[in-house]
C-alpha cells in the first residue's frame, strides 16, 4: 500500500522568502508524484507531476520539485514567493495503471507581507 | 476547452435524505474519479469510472455509489445522509489513454448534512 506524508501542517513565510515544502512517501512499487494547490472554496489545480526521467520537475507559477528516491522523498520548493501563493498545497502518488490519487494530508502555505 | 464542471456547487439536505451530485469531465475525457474531502479525513478516493464500468472503488460504506454514462458524465449518490458525510466532494477527469494521463479536478461540491 501508498501512503504520503506531509511533515508541516502550515508554513508561515514572508513575501519574496524562499520556501520548502515537504512530502514524503511509501510504496513497494514505482509510483508517479503530484503536487496540487488548492485556494479557497476552489478545486485542486495540478502545480506539477514526476513521471520519469529528470528528477527536478519544473512546474506552474515558478514551483519545482526534486524526486529523490533513496529518500523516498518529493519536496516543492519556490525561490520567491507572493502574497498570492497562500494556498493549502497537497502532495498525491499514483500506482501505474491505477487512477486512485492518495494524497497527503496538506500542508497550509501562509505568505505575509 | 472547458474544465470539469459540478452541479450544484452547494446543498443542503437533513439526515436521512438522499443526493446525487454531478460531474461534466473534460471533452474528450473518458475516466472520472470522485473524492470526498474533510477536514478531520482530507482527500479520500470514493470511486473511478471509465466506459461506464467502475474500475476502482475506496473504502467507503454502500450508501455512496455512483454511475457514468455513455458521453463520460458521472454521477454519485448517497443515500441516507449522515452528518459526517458533509464535505467538499471533488470530481476529476482525465483522458485514461495510459498510466501517465493527469487527473483535471472540479470546483466541487459542497454539501452540508444538518
Amino acid at each position: 500500500a501508498q501512503s504520503v506524508t506531509q511533515l508541516d501542517s502550515q508554513v508561515p513565510v514572508f513575501e519574496e522568502a524562499p520556501v520548502e515544502l515537504r512530502c514524503n512517501y511509501s510504496s513497494s512499487v514505482s509510483v508517479y508524484l503530484f503536487w496540487y494547490v488548492q485556494y479557497p472554496n476552489q478545486g485542486l489545480q495540478l502545480l506539477l507531476k514526476y513521471l520519469s526521467g529528470s528528477t527536478l520537475v519544473k512546474g506552474i507559477n515558478g514551483f519545482e520539485a526534486e524526486f529523490n528516491k533513496s529518500q523516498t522523498s518529493f519536496h516543492l520548493r519556490k525561490p520567491s514567493v507572493h502574497i498570492s501563493d497562500t494556498a493549502e498545497y497537497f502532495c498525491a502518488v499514483r500506482r501505474d495503471s491505477s487512477y486512485k490519487l492518495i494524497f497527503g494530508s496538506g500542508t497550509r502555505l501562509l505568505v505575509r507581507p | 476547452k472547458a474544465g470539469v464542471t459540478q452541479t450544484p456547487r452547494y446543498l443542503i439536505k437533513t439526515r436521512g435524505q438522499q443526493v446525487t451530485l454531478s460531474c461534466s469531465p473534460i471533452s474528450g475525457h473518458r475516466s472520472v474519479s470522485w473524492y470526498q474531502q474533510t477536514p478531520g479525513q482530507g482527500l479520500q478516493f470514493l470511486f473511478e469510472y471509465f466506459s461506464e464500468t467502475q474500475r476502482n472503488k475506496g473504502n467507503f460504506p454502500g450508501r455512496f455509489s455512483g454511475r457514468q454514462f455513455s458521453n463520460s458524465r458521472s454521477e454519485m449518490n448517497v443515500s441516507t445522509l449522515e452528518l459526517g458525510d458533509s464535505a467538499l466532494y471533488l470530481c476529476a477527469s482525465s483522458l485514461a489513454v495510459g498510466g501517465t494521463d493527469t487527473q483535471y479536478f472540479g470546483p466541487g461540491t459542497r454539501l452540508t448534512v444538518l
